[in-house]
């Protein structure tokens, strides 16, 4: 079955930029969505199709995948934005299903 | 505005089965496959099981398969999830999704979640 691979914890200091990978297989031939979760809370989409931002999403975030990684990056990181990231991919090789990554801490410093 | 409303969770014994339901209002039900998501205590987001607009395809993650059924009633704008023969691993908040494009599921993203029940599965 199709793995993604997120690391556990990222850090960064206020303004600063923070990205958060997601290694997989060729994952740059599948569409990847990124996820928001801050605590006590259910997920929030905040990257769709690789790169595209939902309506309410500020600018700060945007996407890229190629290869075998996808990047979630948060320019501007703000106190508010520390939370676990997710990203998530179909898996068609066999039923279709959806596959998400372990998920990424991002701490404010 | 889109709602999600899932009931049904609580503390189930090991073997035992539960019925989870999620209310849908705010968009035309009917038109969109819907997803059961999970989340163990302190722990990452696992998929559970995908259906089609019309009830005609779903699928399940291996960890359920032959334990879960997913399923809909498009008159009542109600997703359920009949989960037997649970198990401990299977205690989480169960959330369910809304697909952001209607008809076709795959490979879109899910643009509305529930707020989730918690089932715990304990003797």
């Amino acid at each position: 079955s199709y793995v993604l691979t997120q690391p556990p914890s990222v850090s960064v200091a206020p303004g600063k930029t923070a990205r958060i990978t997601c290694g997989g297989n060729n994952i740059g031939s599948k569409s990847v969505h990124w996820y928001q979760q801050k605590p006590g809370q259910a997920p929030v989409l905040v990257i769709y199709y690789d790169s595209d931002r939902p309506s309410g999403i500020p600018e700060r975030f945007s996407g890229s995948n190629s290869g075998n990684t996808a990047t979630l990056t948060i320019s501007r990181v703000e106190a508010g934005d520390e939370a676990d990231y997710y990203c998530q991919v179909w898996d068609s090789s066999s039923d279709p299903h959806v596959v998400f990554g372990g998920g990424t801490k991002l701490t404010v410093l | 505005q889109v709602q999600l409303v899932e009931s049904g969770g609580g503390v189930v014994q090991p073997g035992r089965s539960l019925r989870l339901s999620c209310a849908a209002s705010g968009f035309t039900f009917s038109s969109y496959g819907m997803h059961w998501v999970r989340q163990a205590p302190g722990k990452g987001l696992e998929w559970v099981a995908v259906i089609s607009y019309d009830g005609s395809n779903k699928y399940y993650a291996d960890s359920v398969k032959g334990r879960f059924t997913i399923s809909r009633d498009n008159s009542k704008n109600t997703l359920y999830l009949q989960m037997n023969s649970l198990r401990a691993e299977d205690t989480a908040v169960y959330y369910c999704a809304k697909p952001s494009e209607d008809i076709v599921v795959v490979p879109a993203a899910s643009d509305y979640w529930g707020q989730g029940t918690l089932v715990t599965v304990s003797s």
